[in-house]
C-alpha cells in the first residue's frame, strides 16, 4: 500500500491560489490519485481524481509529475469556504475494493 | 436519492455495553468501508468489505466486528464498548470496475463510550 504525505497544516488568504502536495513515493504502477475533502461534521467528498499529468475539473487542477511519487492539488482563488481538510488518497480503481488507507491530511485555513 | 445512510446519527454507551452500527447504500456498489475519525485526526480504516459475502480487517479492527448482510448493507457491531471507542464513525462505498473508485461517504456515527 503506497503511503502519503502531506502538510499537516497550511494558511490562506482569499483570491490566493493554494497548492497542497502529497508525497508517495512507493505508488504502484495500477495505483490512481485521488483527493477528497472534509469539512467539519461531514464525511470527505471527492473533488479530483489523476493518474498522470494534468486533470483539470470545475474546482481544482492535479498535477502529477512523470515518476508519479508526488501529486498537488491546485485550488485557485479559494475562498473562505474551501477551509476544509483535504486528504490525498493513492489505490487502485479496479482491486475490487481493497485496502483505501488515508493519510493524515492537510488542513487549510482560508482568511479574509 | 439517499446515497449512503448511516443509523444511528449519535450513541451514548456505558463502557461494556453492545451496540450495531448500520450503513445501507442505495448505488448498488460492490464495495463497502468503515472508518473511524478521531477529534482532530485522519481517518482510520477499521474493516471494508470487497463484495457481498466478503469482509476484511483494515487499520484497527481489533474490539469491532462487521457484517455484510446483503451487497446494500454492512454493519459494524461492538461488542463491549470502551472509551477509546470514542469517535465518529463513517461508512463508505465504492463502485467496482469501469467506475473511477470514488468513495462515498455517510454523514457519520458519533458515539460516546462513557
Amino acid at each position: 500500500l503506497a503511503k502519503t504525505t502531506q502538510p499537516i497544516s497550511m494558511d490562506s488568504y482569499e483570491g490566493q491560489e493554494v497548492n497542497i502536495t502529497c508525497s508517495h513515493n512507493n505508488i504502484a504502477t495500477n495505483d490512481y490519485i485521488t483527493w477528497y475533502q472534509q469539512f467539519p461534521s461531514q464525511g470527505p467528498r471527492f473533488i479530483i481524481q489523476g493518474y498522470k499529468t494534468k486533470v483539470t475539473n470545475e474546482v481544482a487542477s492535479l498535477f502529477i509529475p512523470a515518476d508519479r511519487k508526488s501529486s498537488t492539488l491546485s485550488l485557485p482563488r479559494v475562498s473562505l469556504s474551501d477551509t476544509a481538510v483535504y486528504y490525498c488518497l493513492v489505490g487502485a480503481l479496479y482491486n475490487q475494493g481493497g485496502k483505501l488507507i488515508f493519510g493524515q491530511g492537510t488542513e487549510l485555513s482560508v482568511k479574509p | 436519492n439517499a446515497g449512503v445512510t448511516q443509523t444511528p446519527k449519535f450513541q451514548v454507551l456505558k463502557t461494556g455495553q453492545s451496540m450495531t452500527l448500520q450503513c445501507a447504500q442505495d448505488m448498488n456498489h460492490n464495495s463497502m468501508y468503515w472508518y473511524r475519525q478521531d477529534p482532530g485526526m485522519g481517518l482510520r480504516l477499521i474493516y471494508y468489505s470487497a463484495s457481498e459475502g466478503t469482509t476484511d480487517k483494515g487499520e484497527v479492527p481489533n474490539g469491532y466486528n462487521v457484517s455484510r448482510l446483503n451487497k446494500r448493507e454492512f454493519s459494524l457491531r461492538l461488542e463491549s464498548a470502551a472509551p477509546s471507542q470514542t469517535s465518529v464513525y463513517f461508512c463508505a462505498s465504492r463502485a467496482g470496475v469501469g467506475n473511477t473508485g470514488e468513495l462515498f461517504f455517510g454523514e457519520g456515527s458519533r458515539l460516546t463510550v462513557l
